[in-house]
């Protein structure tokens, strides 16, 4: 079956360390994958979409990696801030061609200690 | 107003009731979705549609009735929950060129079912 895994343990990070979350995936070939944040209460924020033919992508102090043949994306947030204390959920795009539909992982959360 | 906005953010209602969450987007998208979120649990898609057209229905109850007037609106009609429907609902919108189908949610109704 297809699954999509996020450590359901939270992240406790000290505050200017990197925090690393992974998403892992079984018996998928996405085209995309999307990291999105949540808040508590609140709808998931998109923040980054990787191809599947791109090893890395980047944006200010967020970078994911996208490793097909680990089927594994890890996330990254550099010189973390208590702000950046969250939710973060991983989505995969399924789907070539036409309508492609979303699946997404559980999340994992992140505390990050001032 | 801008984004993806749902009315009410928060809903109490009996076994027997019957009530209605509404959501818009004004980010000018053609596609809508309903999602599940139950605490622990991944986003469940409910139900897509695609220029008013119900595309993707993921065997969810028929307690649970959407409709689709224009690409803008979007409701969900509910008529006798149970207990385990209470959730937080959220709805989103995506633009379908191109295939990043990056979704942009709404804050979400949190529905308790008495």
């Amino acid at each position: 079956s297809q699954k999509i895994e996020q450590n359901s343990e939270a992240l406790n990070i000290q505050e200017g360390k990197t925090a690393t979350l992974t998403c892992n995936y079984t018996n998928y070939s996405p085209a995309y994958l999307q990291w999105y944040r949540q808040d508590p209460g609140r709808g998931p924020v998109f923040l980054l979409l990787i191809r599947e033919n791109e090893k890395e992508k980047r944006k200010e102090r967020l970078k994911v990696t996208f490793d097909t043949t680990l089927k594994q994306s890890l996330f990254h947030i550099t010189a973390s801030q208590p702000a950046d204390s969250a939710t973060y959920l991983c989505a995969l795009v399924r789907g070539r061609t036409g309508r492609r539909a979303l699946t997404f992982g559980s999340g994992t959360r992140l505390q990050v200690q001032p | 107003e801008t984004g993806v906005t749902q009315t009410p953010r928060h809903l109490v209602m009996g076994m027997t009731n019957k009530k209605s969450l509404k959501c818009e987007q004004h980010l000018g998208h053609n596609a809508m979705y309903w999602y599940k979120q139950s605490a622990k649990k991944p986003l469940e898609l409910m139900f897509v549609y695609n220029f008013k057209e119900q595309t993707e229905n993921n065997s969810v109850p028929s307690r649970f009735s959407p409709e689709c007037p224009n690409s803008s609106h979007l409701f969900l009609h509910l008529h006798t929950l149970q207990p385990e429907d209470s959730a937080l609902y959220l709805c989103a919108s995506a633009g379908l060129a191109g295939g990043r189908n990056e979704q942009f949610f709404g804050p979400g109704t949190r529905l308790t079912v008495l």
